[in-house]
């Protein structure tokens, strides 16, 4: 069965203390592993799609990593608007398409 | 506009109502999908279309659930006779090409039945 699971569920930080938020998957047949930000009260933005393991992207702040069986999301010196849920997913082939499963988020708080 | 937008933002019914939540993709988009997200957790998948086909529909919880886009762009989900079960807060996403393409996602729509 396709699983995917996020840890922590909650993480607290101080503004500048880096971390990593972890994303780990049992999937046959994976086709990407998403990142996704949500703020409270809107729809998941995208950050990151990930292929092969060793791929690494970055965004600012942000960079995520992917292995065969897990994938990170590294926060440099966090600021508070970096406050929100982090959502990872892995993209699985349906009638051609792409379907995500979703994990349950790890809502991070910045604070000053 | 360039997003996916879903229409109403937030709908309240009674329950043994019917509703219908509407979704405009972004223009072009071949791929479409309806997640449902309960609170504190994260989307599930309920149905996929591409264009105007409806490719896969195996996360639909139930046959009260019908989802449709006749032209291949707007795309509209009904859910038959409500339950409290039912609420939850229903994302649209597309996508430009159907596979690895990513996916963009509508602002929601938060449906509360009493």
């Amino acid at each position: 069965e396709d699983q995917v699971t996020q840890s922590p569920e909650a993480l607290r930080l101080q503004e500048g203390e880096s971390s990593s938020l972890n994303c780990s998957y049992t999937v046959s047949g994976l086709r990407g592993l998403f990142w996704y930000r949500q703020d409270p009260g809107k729809g998941p933005e995208f950050l990151f799609t990930l292929y092969s393991a060793g791929e690494e992207k970055e965004k600012e702040r942000l960079k995520a990593t992917l292995t065969k069986k897990e994938s990170f999301l590294h926060i440099t010196a966090p600021k508070p608007e970096d406050s929100a849920t982090y959502l990872c997913a892995v993209g699985i082939l349906t009638g051609g398409g792409n379907k995500l499963t979703f994990g349950t988020g790890t809502q991070l708080k910045v604070e000053l | 506009g360039a997003g996916v937008s879903q229409s109403p933002r937030y709908k309240v019914a009674k329950r043994g109502q019917d509703v219908a939540l509407r979704c405009d993709p972004i223009s072009g988009h071949v791929s479409l999908f309806w997640y449902q997200q309960a609170l504190g957790q994260g989307p599930e998948f309920l149905t996929y279309f591409q264009n105007e086909a409806q490719l896969d529909k195996s996360g639909l919880p139930s046959d009260r659930f019908f989802a449709e886009r006749p032209e291949g762009s707007v795309s509209t989900l009904k859910i038959q006779r409500t339950q409290q079960e039912d609420s939850a807060v229903y994302l649209c996403a597309s996508s430009l090409v159907p596979s690895t393409d990513t996916q963009y996602f509508g602002p929601g729509t938060r449906l509360t039945v009493l």
